[in-house]
C-alpha cells in the first residue's frame, strides 16, 4: 500500500531563501509524482509532474527531483517570495497510468517578508 | 478553456440531511475523480468514473455516498444521510485518457460542513 509522506508539517522562512520541501513514498513502483500548490480556499494547482523515467523537472524558481530507488522527492523553491506562501503537496501516481493519486498531508509554507 | 468547475463552493447542513455536490469536469474528458480532505488529514481518493462508468470505487466510505456521471459529463456525490464526520473539501478532478500525459486537474473544492 503506497503511502506519501512529507516533511516538515510546516516551515516558515526569510523572503529571500532557497528552501526543500520533502516527500517520501514507500511504494517506488509509480507511474509519476506529482507536486501541488493549494492556497485558502483554492483547488490545487499542478506545478511540476516527473514522469517515473525522469528525475527532475524546472519550471521557473521550482524545480523538483524524484529518485525511486530510495522513495523520495523534493522540491527546491529559489529566491522565496511571499506570494509562495501557501499548502505545497506531493501526490503519486500508482503504475496504472488512470489510477488514482495518493497524496501526503502537505506542507504548509509562510514566507516571512 | 473552462477549468474544472464544482458547486457549491460551501455547504452547510445539519447532521440527517442530504447534499449533492455538483462537479463539472473539462469538456472532453473522459476521467473524473472524486476525492475528499477531512480535518487533519491527508485528500484521499474517493473514486473514478472513465465516461459514465465506475472504473474504481474502493474509495468511498460508505454506502450513505452515492456518485453519479450521468451521459458521461457532469457528475453528483450525493451524501444521504450526512453524519458529523463526512465535514471536509470534497474535490473533484478530471483527466483526458493519452497515453503521454494524464495529468489530472483539480476543481476548487466544496466545502462541506456538517453541523
Amino acid at each position: 500500500k503506497q503511502e506519501v509522506t512529507q516533511i516538515p508539517a510546516a516551515l516558515s522562512v526569510p523572503e529571500g531563501e532557497n528552501l526543500v520541501l520533502n516527500c517520501s513514498f514507500t511504494d517506488s513502483a509509480i507511474y509519476n509524482l506529482q507536486w501541488f500548490r493549494q492556497d485558502p480556499g483554492k483547488g490545487l494547482t499542478s506545478l511540476l509532474l516527473i514522469q517515473s523515467s525522469q528525475r527532475e523537472q524546472t519550471s521557473g524558481r521550482l524545480n523538483a527531483s524524484l529518485d525511486k530507488s530510495s522513495g523520495r522527492s523534493t522540491l527546491y523553491i529559489a529566491a522565496s517570495q511571499p506570494g509562495d506562501s501557501a499548502t505545497y503537496l506531493c501526490a503519486a501516481k500508482r503504475v496504472n497510468r488512470d489510477d488514482k493519486i495518493i497524496f501526503g498531508k502537505g506542507t504548509r509554507l509562510h514566507i516571512l517578508p | 478553456e473552462a477549468g474544472v468547475t464544482q458547486f457549491p463552493s460551501h455547504s452547510v447542513i445539519e447532521k440527517g440531511q442530504t447534499v449533492t455536490l455538483r462537479c463539472d469536469p473539462i469538456s472532453g474528458h473522459d476521467n473524473l475523480y472524486w476525492y475528499r480532505r477531512v480535518m487533519g488529514k491527508e485528500i484521499k481518493f474517493l473514486l473514478h468514473f472513465v465516461k459514465e462508468s465506475k472504473q474504481d470505487e474502493s474509495g468511498m466510505p460508505n454506502n450513505r455516498f452515492l456518485a453519479e456521471r450521468t451521459g458521461g459529463t457532469y457528475s453528483t456525490l450525493k451524501v444521504q444521510p450526512a453524519e458529523l464526520e463526512d465535514s471536509g473539501v470534497y474535490f473533484c478532478a478530471s483527466s483526458q485518457d493519452l497515453v503521454a500525459k494524464n495529468i489530472q486537474y483539480f476543481g476548487a473544492g466544496t466545502r462541506l460542513s456538517v453541523l
